[in-house]
């Protein structure tokens, strides 16, 4: 994988249900893999970062684990809420290329009340 | 604290002409990036900074484009002859310090439009 590819691209889904995106990423010269949400007419806003291997980071209802060997994160909602709503992006930075951070295209979710 | 702020938030030129984009880190974060977003497209690296200097200037999509920071705090995106292309939002990011494992703290973007 030469890209960071998000998947599915889109998901439209009902208040409770559960969800989870994918991100792959090289894993070779990997550094850091982040997660940002990005609300319409907002800022993205940083959800996770993570660097280790077999990682797991949790925030309320969401939740991120990383897999740095095969080169892939998942992220978790659980029970979506309408405010989940949002472009979710994320984003690996490479090793000795400073911050500088390769985004996917992102996953935009619709949770309907 | 205040978070990161750019101005304009909306600009509207004509092909051919110059625009300047700026961008306020968050006090004391010695890193800072620009990013763009073009239609249907991810989020794209342009440029970062580290204080003053600019160690990665690889995603720049041509001489047409160049950036400056000053004071180790505001920088400004220049774009000279704008092209229809070049429509896009333009994000600016801060973060403590160059290191891949910081969390960037984005600005609410300037949205460009060329007619």
């Amino acid at each position: 994988i030469l890209n960071v590819e998000q998947s599915p691209q889109s998901l439209h889904v009902q208040e409770g249900d559960s969800t989870n995106f994918t991100c792959s990423f090289p894993s070779s010269n990997f550094y850091a893999l982040h997660w940002y949400r990005w609300e319409t007419a907002k800022s993205p806003e940083a959800l996770f970062v993570m660097t280790l291997n077999g990682d797991e980071k949790k925030k309320g209802r969401i939740s991120a684990t990383l897999n740095t060997k095969e080169g892939y994160s998942y992220l978790y909602i659980k029970g979506s809420q309408p405010e989940d709503s949002a472009t979710y992006l994320c984003a690996h930075s490479i090793y000795n290329q400073g911050g500088k951070l390769i985004f996917g295209q992102g996953t935009e979710l619709s949770v309907k009340p | 604290g205040a978070g990161v702020s750019q101005s304009p938030s909306n600009k509207v030129t004509e092909k051919g002409k110059d625009v300047e984009l700026r961008c306020d880190p968050i006090s004391g974060h010695t890193a800072l990036y620009w990013y763009r977003q073009s239609l249907g497209q991810g989020l794209e690296f342009l440029i970062y900074f580290q204080g003053n200097s600019a160690p990665d200037k690889s995603g720049l999509p041509s001489d047409r484009f160049s950036a400056e920071r000053t004071g180790g705090s505001v920088s400004t995106l220049t774009i000279q002859r704008t092209q229809q292309e070049d429509s896009a939002v333009y994000l600016c990011a801060s973060s403590l310090s160059r290191e891949g494992y910081n969390e960037q703290f984005f600005g609410p973007g300037t949205r460009l439009t060329v007619l």
